[in-house]
């Protein structure tokens, strides 16, 4: 069956420690987006991606890059984690209908 | 500026009950989904509408364009539709969705 998993699904890292989270996808879509979720927000859009070697900045993107080299994969890389990052964090994917199938999350805890 | 808002933010009920959850949004969209996040934490899509009403099961989903809302409702109840519910918007011209901050809900047996 096709999936969208992320790794991994815990992290402590430290402040100042680059960080990437794994997501990958097998329905072939073309669409790939990273959120976080915090209390008190909805999910925020960090980046997305609408094909290989696109990718663009969502409404949180400061401190946070991503790259698509393939289909499957959209990892999002924390370049110098800090504290206001700690979060969870979804990868989804979607097709040309807009639903949006999620990953299970990371939860991610810099110190 | 493009903004979705639900309500209640929390919302508990005995088991059997009839629940309804809204959503409003500030300017015309493409589409209105209708997401599940279960207490683990998992993500799930319901509905995506545009327009009328859907249905599964024992949930349905309707939107008023003119009036800028949508309602999902639940019928009869159970303990294991305890989850949040979130409403997200794909306004007109963005593909990209605006999510509410979503609705806890809780059934008690």
């Amino acid at each position: 069956d096709a999936e969208i998993t992320q790794s991994p699904r815990h992290k402590i890292t430290e402040t100042g420690r680059q960080v990437t989270l794994a997501c990958h996808q097998t329905w072939n879509h073309n669409n790939m987006f990273w959120y976080r979720q915090d209390l008190g927000h909805g999910l925020r859009l960090i980046h997305y991606s609408y094909g290989v070697q696109d990718t663009n900045k969502g409404e949180v993107s400061d401190g946070y890059s991503v790259s698509r080299s393939n289909t499957e994969d959209l990892p999002l890389t924390l370049e110098s984690a800090a504290s206001s990052q700690t979060s969870v964090y979804f990868c989804a994917s979607s097709d040309n209908t807009d639903t949006q199938y999620f990953g299970p999350g990371t939860r991610l805890t810099v110190l | 500026k493009n903004e979705v808002e639900q309500s209640p933010q929390n919302l508990t009920a005995q088991e059997g009950e009839f629940i309804t959850i809204n959503c409003s949004y500030s300017v015309g969209i493409s589409a209105l989904h209708w997401l599940q996040q279960h207490p683990g934490g998992g993500i799930v899509s319901l509905f995506m509408l545009s327009s009328g009403k859907k249905k599964h099961g024992r949930l349905i989903a309707t939107i008023n364009i003119q009036e800028k809302h949508s309602s999902l409702h639940i019928t009869a109840s159970h303990p294991r539709d305890s989850a949040v519910y979130i409403c997200a918007g794909a306004f007109l011209g963005n593909e990209k969705l605006t999510f509410g901050t979503g609705t806890r809900l809780t059934i008690i047996p």
